[in-house]
């Protein structure tokens, strides 16, 4: 069965330097891999998404993420980051029939 | 603008008592999914559904129950037999076939309390 991990539950930044948010999955095959953002009491927001092609993918509100095969990851950065950008992020894989695996999240914190 | 209904946002529910979760949505997708969201834990799914009058369990889905009898609706029943049901909960669609994949679009949560 598919799973995630994200080995970092919360990471704190200051505003304007950079990020990088850690995901790895097991998976046999080609995996179909997301990152979305959650703002506290609401739903989930998809920032970005790897279905094949170009490794690296351009995502919404200045993010990126690189699919690394040999090290089944699917990390997300950004260059510079944001208060606005706090809140709780979430890789999921999609293995099979449509259904996605979730990461247990790791909650970002932004420094002024 | 297309999106997802949840409703309420929160509810509370009494020992021993059934409860029902309201998802719609107008986005004409064939697939929607129910998670259960705890602190810590991530997401986990309950329920999911890909055609009308058609679902499957998802791995957590003892003392939960669904039904899928119109492609814009997926109502979700805690049952009484959910010994620990506090948690927030999240539906999603996503206009899933065989030979198209698809990101979610989540509604924004139903958050259940039991008193």
């Amino acid at each position: 069965a598919q799973s995630v991990t994200q080995p970092d539950i919360h990471i704190t930044v200051s505003e304007g330097a950079s990020l990088e948010l850690r995901c790895n999955y097991s998976y046999g095959a080609t995996p179909y891999l997301f990152w979305y953002v959650q703002s506290p009491g609401q739903g989930l927001q998809l920032l970005l998404k790897y279905f094949s092609g170009d490794t690296l993918v351009q995502g919404i509100k200045g993010f990126e993420a690189e699919f690394k095969r040999s090290q089944s990851s699917f990390n997300l950065r950004k260059p510079s980051v944001h208060w606005s950008d706090a809140a709780e992020y979430f890789c999921a894989v999609e293995a099979n029939a449509g259904k996605s695996t979730f990461g247990d999240g790791t909650t970002l914190t932004v420094k002024p | 603008d297309g999106g997802i209904t949840q409703s309420p946002k929160y509810l509370f529910r009494k020992e021993g008592q059934n409860v029902t979760l309201s998802c719609e949505q107008n986005l004409n997708h064939d697939a929607m999914y129910w998670y259960r969201q705890d602190p810590g834990q991530g997401l986990r799914l309950i329920y999911y559904s890909q055609i009308v009058n058609d679902f499957q369990k998802g791995d957590i889905a003892e003392g939960y129950s669904v039904s899928r009898e119109k492609k814009e609706s997926f109502p979700l029943t805690v049952t009484s037999a959910q010994k620990n049901p506090t948690a927030f909960y999240l539906c999603a669609s996503s206009p899933y076939t065989l030979d198209v994949r698809s990101s979610y679009t989540f509604g924004s949560g139903t958050r259940l309390t039991v008193v």
